[in-house]
């Protein structure tokens, strides 16, 4: 079974600019949440996305978005980048179903670089 | 709010040596799951062990083992016969057990060193 996907893995972007990221999750997982981890604050949860809707948002800006298709795959944008927005990027899938046995498993990251 | 600590930044440990990471979390909730993720060097965040917290049972997976002290709110982690593979940082983490609420809330992780 192929794993957690992001693309692109890195990415170089001027402040004011915007982004958009990409998350495929293992198939037949539907929940996709989004984390952001820099080395002041860790691993920050932003979104959860569940069946094409959000489920949870952390305490993150409007400028950061995201949605979900029908196939699960999901995306986040950040528009107007600032320079403490250079991070990893991490988003996990899981089935969603809130089980204790259901685990989120992570993808590789997308480095996000903000000049 | 949930928070989980880790107190812990680094630590190190000699290659075949038993070692242990501590945690503390913090909720007002009675069911939840908590789990230890490990982060090597190429960044791919991969899930230890987990424990459910209405299990008095303490999960164990080959070499790794957890203290779970649901009063104390204590969660640590021990690592048997270090290898030089477990090199990583090791984060705590903590998930409601309500259904609709995903999100993991992360420690800030500990560093760990394995010395040869």
């Amino acid at each position: 079974k192929a794993g957690v996907t992001q693309t692109p893995r890195y990415l170089i972007k001027t402040r004011g600019q915007q982004v958009t990221l990409s998350c495929s999750p293992i198939s037949g997982h539907r929940s996709v949440s989004w984390y952001q981890q820099t080395p002041g604050q860790g691993l920050q949860f932003l979104f959860e996305y569940f069946s094409e809707t959000q489920r949870n948002k952390g305490n993150f800006p409007g400028r950061f978005s995201g949605r979900q298709f029908s196939n699960s795959r999901s995306e986040m944008n950040v528009s107007t980048l600032e320079l403490g927005d250079s991070a990893l990027y991490l988003c996990a899938s899981s089935l969603g179903m809130g089980q204790g046995t259901d685990t989120q498993y992570f993808g590789p990251g997308t480095r996000l670089t903000v000049l | 709010a949930q928070t989980v600590t880790q107190s812990q930044p680094e630590m190190s440990v000699q290659e075949a040596e038993t070692v242990t990471l501590s945690c503390t979390y913090d909720t007002s909730e009675s069911d939840y799951y908590l789990f230890w993720y490990k982060q090597p060097p190429s960044r791919q965040m991969i899930l230890v062990i987990r424990q459910e917290a209405y299990k008095q049972q303490n999960a164990t997976e080959n070499r790794f083992s957890v203290n779970f002290q649901k009063a104390a709110k204590s969660f640590s982690l021990k690592i048997s016969d270090s290898q030089l593979g477990d090199a990583a940082m090791y984060f705590c983490a903590y998930r409601s057990a309500w259904l609709g609420d995903d999100k993991i809330i992360f420690g800030k992780g500990t560093r760990l060193h394995i010395l040869p």
